[in-house]
């Protein structure tokens, strides 16, 4: 079955302080990933994707991740992170690709310190 | 576009009684989707459709809960008779062909 790890449940960095979030994805074949970000209260918003091709993705707000299938990771990572960032990130991946269901990890939480 | 609408936005009842929960998913999309987020479980998947037909719904929790789509720009959630352990954010989610899925803001449920 399709599963999704995120090992860090709570990281805290500086402003300015570069980010690594990471993913370890369980998936038979070319997994479809996501990452997407949660602010308090609100709904999940998608930061990039990875369907296949070029393995560095970029996202939205600066943010970009590479896909490793030798590692079968899938980690987000940001040169600079700016106080707007702390917010709730959720890695995930499709099941079957194409309308299939998202299976979600369980969400690394980013403070920013200022 | 106007993106996912759900409603109400925030939801309170007491227990036993019936509770629907309303998404309109972005037009066009053919995938809508009902998470449930907890801090102990997470999110969850509750049930998923495609082309207005139900795929999975391995993830509704018990028979107290049933999910509709009537058609392609509207979906329903019900809870009847609702429990405590219900209270949960109920997101919606829609999608094209699995092509990014695009979440509504949330029904905050509370259950007294």
């Amino acid at each position: 079955a399709q599963s999704v790890t995120q090992p860090d449940i709570h990281i805290t960095v500086s402003e300015g302080a570069s980010l690594e979030l990471r993913c370890n994805y369980s998936y038979g074949a070319t997994p479809y990933l996501f990452w997407y970000v949660q602010s308090p209260g609100q709904g999940l918003q998608l930061l990039l994707k990875y369907f296949s091709g070029d393995t560095l993705v970029q996202g939205i707000k600066g943010f970009e991740a590479e896909f490793k299938r030798s590692q079968s990771s899938f980690n987000l990572r940001k040169p600079s992170v700016h106080w707007s960032d702390a917010a709730e990130y959720f890695c995930a991946v499709a099941d079957s690709g194409n309308t299939g269901k998202l299976i979600f990890g369980q969400g690394t939480t980013l403070q920013v310190k200022p | 576009d106007a993106g996912v609408i759900q409603s109400p936005r925030h939801e309170v009842t007491e227990m036993g009684q019936e509770v629907t929960l309303r998404c309109k998913p972005i037009s066009g999309h053919n995938s809508l989707f009902w998470y449930r987020q907890t801090m102990m479980r997470g999110l969850e998947l509750l049930i998923y459709f495609n082309n207005n037909v139900p795929i999975d719904d391995s993830g509704m929790p018990e028979d107290r809960f049933s999910a509709k789509m009537p058609n392609a720009s509207f979906s329903t959630l019900k809870i009847q008779p609702s429990e405590p352990r219900d209270s949960a954010v109920y997101f919606c989610a829609s999608s094209l062909s699995g092509n990014g899925y695009t979440f509504g803001s949330g029904t905050r449920l509370t259950v007294v």
